[in-house]
């Protein structure tokens, strides 16, 4: 079964700086997706970003970019130039390629604060 | 488009009582997932439906849960009889196939007294 592990429960980070969240995980499939959704107080949960594995180019969407590496297996997620908001909890998620395992498994969760 | 449209979006129950969880998925979906999050837990996957039946439903906890969809635009979680541990925030998600981008719905907070 796929794991997948966000080591800092707890994030900071001043408004316009720049952040970045771990994530890593386990498998032994070579394809998967990976993604990152954003969590606030509204407890909506909203798609950030997604990452083929199969893909070497780094996924971006505006200020949000992901660093993959695969042999690592690691997926982390850079926030550049921190809005206010941006503070929510973020989720790293993981999902086969293959038809048997459209689950998603998620991580435990890194909060972000951004001060202002 | 309408994103994925949950009700209520809050309930509180006594324990014992029978509670029904809804979804409408995205229209043109035909895949939908029930999600359960809680703090001891994290989120996870309680069943999916693809093309309206169910594929997986290995992460129901007990027989009190059981979840349908009648049609591609409808389904329902229900829990009887509800429990206080079953306290938690439940989403459905959607996606146009079961490879696809899951997109959630905003949640159903459920409280049982």
């Amino acid at each position: 079964a796929q794991t997948v592990t966000q080591s800092q429960p707890e994030m900071s980070v001043q408004e316009a700086e720049t952040v970045t969240l771990s994530c890593t995980y386990d498998t032994s499939e070579s394809d998967y997706y990976l993604f990152w959704y954003k969590q606030p107080p509204s407890r909506q949960m909203i798609l950030v970003i997604r990452q083929e594995a199969y893909k070497q180019q780094n996924a971006t969407e505006n200020r949000f970019s992901v660093n993959f590496q695969k042999a690592a297996k690691s997926f982390s997620l850079k926030i550049s130039d921190s809005q206010l908001g941006d503070a929510a909890m973020y989720f790293c998620a993981y999902r086969s390629i293959n038809n048997a395992g459209n689950m998603l498994t998620f991580g435990g969760g890194t909060r972000l604060m951004v001060k202002p | 488009d309408a994103g994925v449209i949950q009700s209520p979006r809050h309930e509180v129950t006594e324990m014992g009582q029978e509670v029904t969880l809804r979804c409408k998925p995205i229209s043109g979906h035909n895949s939908l997932f029930w999600y359960r999050q809680t703090m001891m837990r994290g989120l996870e996957l309680l069943i999916y439906f693809n093309n309206n039946v169910p594929i997986d439903d290995s992460g129901m906890p007990e027989d009190r849960f059981s979840a349908k969809m009648p049609n591609a635009s409808f389904s329902t979680l229900k829990i009887q009889p509800s429990e206080p541990r079953d306290s938690a925030v439940y989403f459905c998600a959607s996606s146009l196939y079961p490879q696809e981008t899951q997109y959630f719905g905003p949640g159903t907070r459920l409280l049982v007294l």
